[in-house]
């Protein structure tokens, strides 16, 4: 069974940094692209980041180029993302999610998700 | 940056009707577009991938059409347990953008 649990949410003031990360299993995870994909209170859903199995790929969505840094370690079945430079707006439950089969590039839908981690960012 | 619409933002219908959500890119994204269904309070789920590729395990009332900008995700028979809100994202570059999403209640 495909298991993504994420970590590392919290309260965070502007400005400051956070780290998340997600623990994979159930799958070979130097297989697939994962994603974090986010969503803010009452809000719909916004991608955050894309990383492709060898990292040979990685994408950011506009709003957090040059401030979040997406990684994974596949010996460690791991998927990270680094946040600096926080804001308000990035106030989110962020999701890790696996990629699927059907894919463009580093680009791939996301076929199983985690259950989210919330961060947070107020003063 | 391709921007991604849905169209109704909301709608109800009845049980057993026929449900249909369109989504437009303002670019063409060939086939690489996929739907999700988010139930109040819970995680996103694939529905569709590729257009018009059924996840497994998801129930064959649902399904997916289009290619280059214009999409569909059709119910066929609308069921209680459908109320939700339903999001395209396309996947084909750089970036993997959401449309805004379409609430779906029963009337």
């Amino acid at each position: 069974e495909v298991q993504l649990v994420e970590s590392g949410g919290g309260l965070v003031k502007p400005g400051g940094s956070l780290r998340l990360s997600c623990a994979a299993s159930g799958f070979t995870f130097s297989s697939y692209s994962m994603n974090w994909v986010r969503q803010a209170p009452g809000k719909g859903l916004e991608w955050v980041s894309s990383i492709s199995s060898s990292s040979s790929y990685i994408y950011y969505a506009d709003s957090v180029k040059g401030r979040f840094t997406i990684s994974r370690d596949n010996a460690k079945n791991s998927l990270y993302l680094q946040m600096n430079s926080l804001r308000a707006e990035d106030t989110a439950v962020y999701y890790c999610a696996r990629g699927g089969g059907y894919c463009s590039g580093g680009s791939c839908y996301s076929a199983y998700w985690g259950q989210g981690t919330l961060v947070t960012v107020s003063s | 940056d391709i921007q991604m619409t849905q169209s109704p933002s909301s709608l109800s219908a009845s049980v057993g009707d026929r449900v249909t959500i369109t989504c437009r890119a303002s670019q063409g994204i060939s086939n690489y577009l996929a739907w999700y269904q988010q139930k109040p309070g819970k995680v996103p789920k694939l529905l569709i991938y590729a257009a018009s590729t059924l996840q497994s395990g998801v129930p064959s009332r649902f399904s997916g059409s289009g290619s280059g900008t214009d999409f569909t995700l059709t119910i066929s028979s609308l069921q209680p347990e459908d109320v939700a809100t339903y999001y395209c994202q396309k996947y084909n570059s750089a970036s993997s953008t959401f449309g805004p999403g379409t609430k779906v209640d029963i009337k």
